[in-house]
């Protein structure tokens, strides 16, 4: 089983629709969350952090569940540009070491 | 812009020949990351230093390498190519070993022939 588990898509939605993507992660012990965009050929940039409580970045809604192990991403209103691949990702601390372990990333193509 | 930087962008390497791969990290990030990214996989933590000593290991064998030098620049190094090692390489940096946020640079893609 991987670590870090999504939907690879591709999602393929017009403009203005509302996606979801949706990501579970193996191991309790992992202490922070995230959703980075890695736009074609280029290096993942951290989209934002997740929260148990929820937290909102203009049309961006990330959501924790720890106990269901349970993380998701909601985008309204899509623009064109919102086209990339999404990596669900979690971080391990194991003493000194902050790895980050990266699902397979969600492709979303968002159509004119 | 992260600050972070990586060289060469591209390269092409024959199968049992060595590669090093370079990172240059922002000005104050004592850990450096790097990672392994196939085609159509996430990223794969390969190792992390801190301070020019390595921290933490992922699932790579020992032919992959690391050093990491005063001045916030980093080196991997990959012994023994073999195919499976074409990917991109991304290196990453944090100012601690347990800051949260790592600064990605753009990359290092590696084709093995």
């Amino acid at each position: 089983r991987k670590e870090v588990e999504q939907d690879p898509g591709p999602f393929n939605v017009p403009e203005g629709a509302t996606v979801a993507f949706n990501c579970t992660y193996s191991n309790s012990a992992s202490q922070s969350f995230f959703w980075y965009r890695q736009d074609c050929r280029k290096e993942p940039k951290l989209l934002m952090s997740v929260y148990s409580s929820g937290n909102e970045d203009g049309r961006f809604t990330a959501q924790l569940n720890r106990a269901s192990q349970y993380i998701s991403l909601l985008i309204r209103d899509s623009k064109l540009s919102d086209s990339a691949t999404y990596l669900c990702v979690v971080s391990l601390y194991g003493g000194a070491t902050n790895k980050l372990i990266f699902g397979t990333g969600t492709l979303l193509a968002v159509q004119p | 812009e992260t600050g972070v930087t990586q060289s060469p962008t591209h390269l092409i390497k024959t199968r049992g020949q060595q590669v090093t791969l370079r990172c240059s990290s922002q000005s104050g990030h004592n850990t450096v990351s790097w990672y392994q990214q196939a085609l159509g996989q996430g990223p794969q933590f390969i190792f992390q230093y801190y301070r020019e000593e390595e921290n933490g290991r992922g699932n790579f064998p020992p032919r992959f390498s690391g050093l990491q030098f005063p001045n916030y620049s980093s080196e991997l190094n990959v012994n023994a190519l073999e195919l499976d090692d074409s990917a991109l390489y991304l290196c990453a940096s944090t100012r601690t070993g347990t800051d949260y946020e790592q600064y990605f640079g753009p990359g290092t893609r590696l084709t093995v022939t």
